[in-house]
């Protein structure tokens, strides 16, 4: 079987860091994806880690530890329109992608 | 950048007809393109992988006489949900993928703006 593990909210002030953890219990493992989603629209890719360590991307990093099967999201210096739910999805054999529940991200000010 | 539309945005059916659905890649070619369900406040579960020029591919559970996929171009792939009832209500999402999919190499999706069902 395949599942993954994120936490269903997450609440922060503008300005803030918060970090989204993901773990992760698949069959085929090649990356873990983070996608991004404002509320009736499409995820939007943030990022993506096949190899352990650390990944920037201006204001968002992710995360990998492959033997522990966990990763994470670190969003920085908060805004308002980070409010969204974010998505930690497993890529696997044929380029599939196993998403988690998502994590419903509301930004305070 | 990667561009992916679906058509319709919105549809509104009665139960029992059939509905289409459009995928298209704008400015690539799809060597694979995907199709999710999401319902409100839920995860996107995974439907079929479309493969150009060969069946598709269905995800456990997933009826492949309901939902009909077609993926007659590199640019175009199509599902129908077919006979559609009240619970087939939701938002229905594809993305595609130009990329030769090889471990370790970076991979996106590339997601369409989705189409909100509504049966009746």
């Amino acid at each position: 079987g395949q599942s993954l593990e994120q936490p269903s909210e997450v609440t922060a002030v503008e300005g803030a860091i918060v970090q989204i953890n993901c773990t992760y219990q698949t069959s085929g493992f090649y990356g873990l994806s983070w996608y991004q989603q404002h509320d009736g629209g499409a995820p939007t890719f943030l990022s993506y880690n096949a190899l352990d360590g650390l990944e920037e991307t201006g204001r968002f990093s992710s995360f990998l530890s492959r033997s522990d099967s966990y990763g994470y999201l670190l969003l920085q210096e908060l805004q308002m329109k980070d409010s969204a739910s974010y998505f930690c999805a497993v890529s696997n054999q044929g380029g599939k992608l196993i998403f988690g529940q998502g994590t419903e991200l509301s930004v305070k000010p | 950048g990667a561009v992916v539309s679906q058509h319709p945005s919105r549809v509104i059916c009665k139960s029992g007809t059939s509905v289409k659905i459009e995928c298209r890649s704008l400015d690539f070619q799809a060597t694979t393109m995907f199709w999710y369900r999401q319902f409100p406040k839920q995860s996107l579960m995974l439907m079929a992988t479309s493969n150009e020029g060969s069946k598709a591919t269905y995800e456990q559970g997933v009826e492949k006489d309901k939902f009909l996929i077609n993926h007659a171009s590199l640019t175009l792939s199509t599902l129908t949900v077919t006979s559609a009832h009240p619970e087939d209500s939701s938002f229905y999402i594809c993305s595609a993928t130009p990329l030769v999919i090889e471990a370790g190499s970076s991979y996106e999706q590339y997601f369409g703006p989705g189409t909100r069902l509504t049966v009746t």
